[in-house]
């Protein structure tokens, strides 16, 4: 079965770090481009990272752009998404898409997501 | 960047109507447009790509149109698992962004 399963996510305080990871299976991760999407509560989806499929090329939201670092490792078949100066505005559900190809596009397959609270 | 906008935000029908959203790039971007459905409580799932390419499993009664600026998605006979919020998303450049949504109602 297809799956991909994050997680990582956790209540933290504004100013500090958290990973995520997203373990991917059912499919050649090696070959798909991987993004992250997240959801505030109760408002719509927005577009955060994305990574080609050889990890070369990264794309990221101007919201988090010098803040968030996406990653992988594709022996472990995993995604990462290195979040730092985290702020009230990242809480949000993060979820791990799959992309169709080995370019970043769109998700052709989502995650359950996991859940990041920043405050005090 | 592209900003993309949806149409309505919301509209409430009834089981077996044709509806129709739409979705406007600020800027040509060909093709390259994707649908998604979000039922309540649920995560979010693939519905078109490419704006008119149905996603394998998602049933016949939706389609997509569309090419430049300007798209649609369109629900053909409503049914009440069709009760979501509807995004679009544009893929052409690197911003990758998403449209407000459009939330459809029973």
């Amino acid at each position: 079965e297809v799956q991909l399963l994050e997680s990582g996510g956790r209540l933290v305080q504004p100013g500090r770090s958290l990973r995520l990871s997203c373990a991917a299976s059912g499919f050649a991760f090696s070959d798909y481009g991987m993004t992250w999407v997240r959801q505030a509560p109760g408002k719509g989806l927005e577009w955060v990272s994305g990574l080609s499929a050889n990890g070369d090329t990264a794309f990221y939201a101007d919201s988090v752009k010098g803040r968030f670092t996406v990653s992988r490792d594709n022996s472990k078949n995993t995604l990462y998404l290195q979040m730092s100066s985290l702020r009230v505005a990242d809480t949000a559900i993060y979820y791990c898409t799959k992309g169709r190809g080995s370019i970043v596009s769109f998700s052709a397959l989502w995650g359950q997501g996991t859940l990041v609270t920043v405050s005090s | 960047d592209i900003q993309m906008t949806q149409s309505p935000s919301s509209l409430s029908t009834s089981v077996g109507d044709r509806v129709t959203i739409t979705c406007r790039a600020s800027q040509g971007i060909s093709n390259y447009l994707a649908w998604y459905q979000q039922k309540p409580g649920k995560v979010p799932q693939l519905l078109i790509y490419a704006a008119s390419t149905l996603q394998s499993g998602v049933p016949s009664r939706f389609s997509g149109s569309g090419s430049g600026t300007d798209f649609t998605l369109t629900i053909s006979s409503l049914q009440p698992e069709d009760v979501a919020t509807y995004y679009c998303q544009e893929y052409d450049d690197a911003r990758f962004t998403f449209g407000p949504g459009t939330k459809v109602d029973i």
